[in-house]
């Protein structure tokens, strides 16, 4: 299987900052990459597909890079409604892997 | 647009089995895999597998091979999961989610069902 890495796997954050998150997987995943935000009680949302597509209706604030083994979730300028949980998502090979989860909180 | 509705929450004994349905609309199901994840209480997210409902085709995480069931039934466009042997691990909300492509990324969530397992 393919492990997925993520850190970190907390991080206190003020409105306003960047925000860096980075996944490394065990092997090539290529840009078979997503990222979901999820808020507590909820389903998870997904923000970014195939490594550095913005779905639909995302915030640009959001934005996704990387191929092969290492992928980075940046978030511009952080809003009060994006302090949640954040994970990563391969899809290069059954059976489909996440990341540990990033829970980004307000410093 | 697209909905997926699942059953509601679920209370089981240990060694018992639990099926969790998701029903789909506003599209073609049979065009789309059904994945089902399941995440424990304040833990992360955890891909269990998929099912191609044109064909009913499965993949299942290594972790629950042998335990774990996914069905369909095109008539009235569902999808089931069924777990059995359960035990208290298995506490968990578990969601139904339907890929958008070939490429896998999962769009279109369930409101997911809490599966409580306790003697």
């Amino acid at each position: 299987d393919i492990q997925m890495t993520q850190s970190p796997s907390s991080l206190s954050a003020s409105v306003g900052d960047r925000v860096t998150i980075t996944c490394r997987a065990s092997q090539t995943i290529t840009n078979y990459l997503n990222w979901y935000q999820q808020k507590p009680g909820k389903a998870p949302k997904l923000l970014i597909y195939s490594a550095s597509s913005l779905q639909s209706g995302v915030p640009s604030r959001f934005s996704g890079s990387g191929s092969g083994t290492d992928f980075t979730l940046i978030i511009s300028s952080l809003q009060p409604e994006d302090f949640a949980a954040y994970y990563c998502h391969q899809t290069y090979m059954v059976p489909y892997t996440f990341g540990q989860g990033t829970k980004l909180e307000i410093k | 647009q697209v909905q997926l509705v699942q059953s509601g929450a679920e209370v089981k004994k240990p060694g018992a089995s639990v099926k969790v349905s998701c029903k789909s609309s506003g599209y073609t199901f049979t065009d789309y895999y059904i994945h089902w994840v399941r995440q424990a209480p304040g833990q992360g997210l955890e891909w269990m597998g998929r099912i191609n409902p044109n064909i009913g085709v499965t993949n299942y995480a290594q972790k629950f091979q042998g335990r774990v069931s996914m069905t369909r039934d095109t008539s009235i466009t569902t999808a089931y999961m069924e777990l059995s042997g359960l035990v208290s691990d298995d506490t968990a909300v578990y969601y139904c989610a339907r890929d958008e492509s070939t490429s896998g990324w999962l769009h279109h969530w369930g409101q997911g069902a809490l599966v409580t397992v306790s003697s």
